[in-house]
């Protein structure tokens, strides 16, 4: 399988100030038909996940542009630009280029 | 819309089988991955299995493999979780999620699943 590890595990936040994220995959995210199948989800407390950002730097449907992703082959970074009282919770980073998908270990964001 | 809804919440003895669901709508329901999420109180996201139900491929988590089965009924547009024995340790928060070309992109409200004596 395929380990996902992020850092920090736990980001205290200032509103307005920027956060960023870590993922790295244990093997290459690139797929056999030249994709990187890597995203990045949201879950508040209480909440299902939500998805941000797929295939490296996209985002999906409604998620605001303050959130950005970015990396290449095992190593990934999502950055909020301006972190919102809304964006407390936990992201994590999966992978979706092999099975099993697996996901990171998750990184609590709080405000400070 | 895309909307999963899930079974409501569960609470079972140790030894007790178990099914919950997961109806899909506003989507093609047999051209879509369907997986499985286990949350365990207060921990990560786990990835259980998948299934696809235009032909019922389904793939497992060897974590997961021989402990649930994963199945769907296309005419109904619902997928299942099983367990044929439940065990303390499974009580845990499950959810699905649609799996689009890319990533898990649609999820369900989650079905909270207790196991005690």
């Amino acid at each position: 399988d395929i380990v996902m590890t992020q850092t920090p595990l736990s980001s205290p936040v200032t509103l307005g100030q920027p956060a960023s994220i870590s993922c790295r995959s244990s093997q290459s995210l690139v797929h056999s038909d030249g994709n990187t199948y890597l995203s990045w989800l949201h879950q508040r407390p209480g909440q299902p996940p939500r998805l941000l950002i797929y295939k490296i730097s996209n985002r999906f449907s409604g998620v605001p542009d303050r959130f950005s992703g970015s990396g290449a082959g095992t190593d990934f970074t999502l950055k909020i630009s301006r972190v919102e009282a809304e964006d407390v919770g936990v992201y994590y980073c999966m992978q979706a280029t092999q099975f099993p998908r697996t996901f990171g270990q998750g990184t609590k964001v709080e405000i400070k | 819309e895309v909307q999963l809804v899930q079974s409501g919440a569960e609470v079972k003895k140790p030894g007790e089988s178990l099914k919950i669901s997961c109806k899909g709508s506003g989507y093609t329901f047999t051209t879509y991955w369907i997986g499985w999420v286990r949350q365990m109180p207060g921990k990560g996201l786990e990835w259980m299995g998948i299934i696809y139900p235009g032909n019922s491929d389904t793939r497992y988590s060897p974590s997961f493999q021989g402990q649930v089965t994963i199945s769907a009924d296309k005419s109904i547009s619902t997928a299942y979780l099983l367990w044929s024995s439940l065990k303390a340790s499974d009580t845990a928060m499950y959810y699905c999620a649609r799996h689009g070309s890319t990533s898990h992109d649609y999820w369900g409200q989650g079905t909270l699943v207790t196991v005690s004596s």
